[in-house]
This record gives C-alpha cells, sequence and structure tokens, in this order.
C-alpha cells in the first residue's frame, strides 16, 4: 500500500443496522492514524486518534480498531441512526515533526430511515 | 472559543483573479495546517506554520499560492491569477504542540469555484 485507501467508497444501511468499513495505509513509517467525521456543510469532526498496534477506541456507538503491522484500521458503526449519515476519513500520520495527515478519498454513509 | 472559523465560506471568481482566503484558529493552538479538497478526492496537505513560521509547502502549492500567518494568530491563503483546477474546499486546521497524538481542529472550508 503506497497511498491512503478506504473502502467502499459509499454505503447505504438501514436505521439500526450495524455496519463497517476499511482504511489502509501505508505500514512503514507509520505514526498514527486518524478518523474524522464530516457532515455537508460542517466541519470535520475528529473522532480517534490511535497509534498503537491492537489498540481499540469507543465513542457511543462508534468504535475503531487498529492493526499498523499489515496497515489497516475499522470503523464499526452499531445500530446506525439518521445522524450518522456523513462522510467518513481516515487519516495517517508518518512524520512525527509536522504531523500532517495523508486523507483516503473517505467512505460516504448514508442512513435509511 | 467557538472552533476554527474560515471566511468567506464560499467564492466564485474569474479565471484570472486573485482571491484571499482567511482562517481563525482556536486560540491557545500554535499549529496551523491548509489542506486542499478536489472533487472525488480526499483532503491533500498544502502548508503548515508553527506559530508565524511557515515550515513546510507542500509541491502542490505552486508559486501563485502563498500563506502567511503574521503574528502566529490567523492566517491567509492567497491565490494569485486563478485557474480553473483551483477550483476546490480549502480546509484549514489547527492544534496545539503541548501534546502529541491530538486531533486537528478543522474549519468548515471555503469552497472555490473559479469560472
Amino acid at each position: 500500500i503506497l497511498n491512503v485507501e478506504q473502502s467502499p467508497q459509499s454505503l447505504h444501511v438501514q436505521e439500526g443496522d450495524s455496519t463497517n468499513f476499511t482504511c489502509s495505509f501505508p505500514s512503514s513509517n507509520f505514526y498514527a492514524l486518524h478518523w474524522y467525521r464530516w457532515e455537508t456543510a460542517k466541519s470535520p469532526e475528529a473522532l480517534f486518534v490511535m497509534t498503537l498496534n491492537g489498540d481499540e477506541k469507543k465513542k457511543g456507538r462508534i468504535s475503531a480498531t487498529l492493526n499498523t503491522k499489515e496497515g489497516y484500521s475499522y470503523l464499526y458503526i452499531k445500530g446506525s441512526q439518521p445522524e450518522d449519515s456523513a462522510t467518513y476519513l481516515c487519516a495517517s500520520v508518518s512524520n512525527f515533526g509536522n504531523e500532517k495527515l495523508t486523507f483516503g478519498t473517505g467512505t460516504r454513509l448514508t442512513i435509511i430511515p | 472559543d467557538t472552533g476554527v472559523s474560515q471566511n468567506p465560506r464560499h467564492k466564485i471568481t474569474k479565471r484570472g483573479q486573485n482571491v484571499t482566503f482567511r482562517c481563525d484558529p482556536i486560540s491557545e493552538h500554535n499549529r496551523l495546517y491548509w489542506y486542499r479538497q478536489t472533487l472525488g478526492q480526499g483532503p491533500e496537505f498544502l502548508t503548515y506554520f508553527q506559530n508565524e513560521a511557515q515550515l513546510e509547502k507542500s509541491r502542490l502549492l505552486s508559486d501563485r499560492f502563498s500563506a502567511e500567518r503574521p503574528k502566529g494568530s490567523f492566517s491567509t491563503l492567497e491565490i494569485q491569477r486563478t485557474e480553473q483546477g483551483d477550483s476546490a474546499m480549502y480546509l484549514c486546521a489547527s492544534r496545539t504542540t503541548g501534546a502529541t497524538l491530538v486531533e486537528q481542529y478543522f474549519g468548515p472550508g471555503t469552497r472555490l469555484t473559479v469560472t
């Protein structure tokens, strides 16, 4: 993996169902992995910052896992609600000094009421 | 503090005109980043500041682009002689350097359309 990749590109999920999506990133020179939620016309909102292999983080119904050895992270949403509709972006950080984010193209999630 | 703000939110300009965007970061954040998102892509890094010093510029930032952060507070991003390819969402983010592994706080972006 040379770039940050996210799949699927878009997803429609029935309200109440659970879902997950994937972020793949270069495992060499890895420092941190960020997840953001970006609703239309709003600012991207940070969900998680993760760095350790095997890390798991949780915020309400949303959780994320990290595998730095194979270069992937999963984001899980349990019991989807209409307010979960957004684009979910992941970004890797490979440089401790500047901590600039290298983003994937995002997964656009639509919750169907 | 209400977070990172950006102005204007939308800008439509004709090709060849100059435009300037402003970003006001969270007040105690000494690091400020600019990113650009074009259609179908994720945001891409353009440049960043530590206080008033511009420490890195992406090769995406042609010589028509200039960014400043006088006094280490707000920042401006100017594009001279705009081209249609400059049409994008320009995002600003800030963060503290008092700790590592912290999130960047984003503004809502300025959407530029060059006609």
